[in-house]
């Protein structure tokens, strides 16, 4: 069965600093895997999302997250946060072409500190 | 850009009501899916549909049911509310998996309180 874990709750980081929030994911053929951020009290927005090529994926407001088939990994990063970053990220799995389901991750809370 | 509109935000509805959830979406996308979601548990598909008067089940779909009569609209009902149906109901849409044009497009939310 295909599943997504996010293994954190909450992440905390200082504003300017790195940011990574980490995602993992089981599934038996090649994986579609998506990033979407929700903000309080609204739906979720698409991010960015790894289909088939470069492992390093770029996406939207300076987001990347880069796919690890031998770890079976899809982190987000950004290399400096901003407090307007703050929200809960969640992280989703497509079991490719012929599949509807999307998976998701129970979400991370992202907090960006002053 | 893609639009996905929910018609409530927030709902207060008694228990044993029925009650409609109606979403609609602007972008031609075959896929609809409603979800609902809960603190510590996720996003949980309740019911999705690939086609007008096509549905499949989700994860979650009991004491829910769904309607499908044209493309752009996709509705839940609740035959019979209950509390425990109290949570934050999301819509989405999307174009087949096949196209390439993979992500799902989301409404705003709604948050249904069942008193």
């Amino acid at each position: 069965a295909q599943s997504v874990a996010q293994p954190e709750d909450q992440v905390n980081v200082a504003e300017g600093n790195p940011l990574t929030v980490k995602c993992t994911y089981s599934v038996s053929g090649n994986p579609y895997l998506f990033w979407y951020v929700q903000y309080p009290n609204r739906g979720l927005q698409f991010l960015l999302k790894y289909i088939t090529g470069d492992n390093l994926v770029k996406g939207s407001y300076g987001f990347e997250a880069e796919f690890n088939k031998s770890q079976t990994s899809f982190h987000l990063k950004k290399p400096s946060a901003l407090v307007s970053d703050s929200a809960l990220y969640f992280c989703a799995l497509l079991t490719g072409a012929g599949s509807y389901q999307l998976t998701f991750g129970k979400g991370t809370k992202l907090s960006v500190i002053p | 850009d893609v639009k996905v509109t929910q018609s409530s935000r927030y709902l207060v509805k008694r228990t044993g009501e029925k009650v409609f959830l109606e979403c609609v979406q602007d972008m031609d996308h075959e896929n609809m899916f409603w979800y609902r979601q809960d603190p510590g548990l996720g996003l949980r598909l309740i019911y999705f549909s690939y086609d007008v008067k096509m549905k499949e089940k989700g994860d979650i779909p009991e004491g829910y049911s769904v309607s499908r009569e044209k493309k752009e609209r996709f509705s839940l009902i609740l035959e019979s509310a209950s509390t425990n149906q109290t949570s934050m109901y999301l819509c989405a849409s999307s174009f087949p998996a096949w196209t390439g044009r993979t992500e799902a497009f989301f409404g705003q939310g709604t948050r249904l309180t069942v008193v």
